[in-house]
């Protein structure tokens, strides 16, 4: 079965560094998603990305993040600046249509990427 | 905001037993969905309810939704020890992004 594949699943990072978590959606899947999931809380929606570009986003979401999907195959969530609370489990998601009243299908979620800000 | 909220909180059953997780939302849904967590894991896609539907079935789950009360329910029938994990429901409104809740930790015991 397709799989959502990220890289790397667990990063240990300086505080005020930048990181780069990876990401291959499916191949023939249209919208990529990040998520962020804080130990012990919510899963919590960052950013939606449909034909090179950002469709939606949340109050997350600010200049410090970037995403960008630099080749036909992998989609980046970049970190500028990292901070304590940046510390959490980063999923990546994908999905073949944008899911709506008139669809069956659900989104494809990676095994994440756990950050650890130090 | 529109919000996934799951109860109970904890659920602990023995082997073929069935398993009652419950979720409510604040706002208008295009379609409701039910995510697995194996601890420390991905989310595992369950089923996806639309709106305009209010019952489905997938192998061992029944999912209903209740768009008058704002409720959905999930199924689990003849639980087995491998369905332990938390479980969440996601509700997705008009732009097709996610809101979860804060997940039913399910445990079956052997």
């Amino acid at each position: 079965e397709p799989e959502v594949t990220q890289t790397p699943s667990h990063q240990v990072t300086q505080m005020g560094q930048e990181v780069i978590l990876r990401c291959v959606p499916i191949s023939n899947h249209l919208y990529f998603y990040w998520y962020r999931q804080i130990l012990g809380q919510k899963v919590e929606f960052l950013v939606s990305f449909y034909n090179n570009e950002i469709s939606e986003k949340s109050e997350i979401f600010d200049d410090q993040f970037s995403v960008e999907r630099p080749d036909g195959s992998n989609f980046t969530l970049k970190i500028r600046s990292t901070k304590l609370e940046d510390s959490a489990m980063y999923f990546c998601a994908s999905s073949k249509a944008r899911t709506g009243w008139d669809s069956n299908y659900g989104y494809t979620f990676g095994s994440g990427t756990r950050l650890t800000v130090v | 905001s529109q919000q996934g909220e799951e109860d109970p909180q904890a659920l602990s059953i023995q082997e073929g037993e069935n398993a009652t997780m419950n979720c409510s939302y604040k706002t208008s849904i295009n379609n409701l969905q039910w995510y697995r967590q194996n601890s420390g894991r991905g989310l595992v896609h369950l089923i996806l309810i639309r709106s305009n539907e209010r019952e489905k079935h997938s192998g061992r789950l029944r999912v209903t939704l209740d768009t008058s009360k704002k409720s959905s329910s999930l199924l689990i029938t003849a639980s087995r020890a491998a369905d332990t994990a938390s479980y969440f429901c996601a509700t997705e409104g008009g732009y097709s992004t996610l809101t979860f809740g804060k997940g039913t930790m399910l445990l079956v015991s052997p």
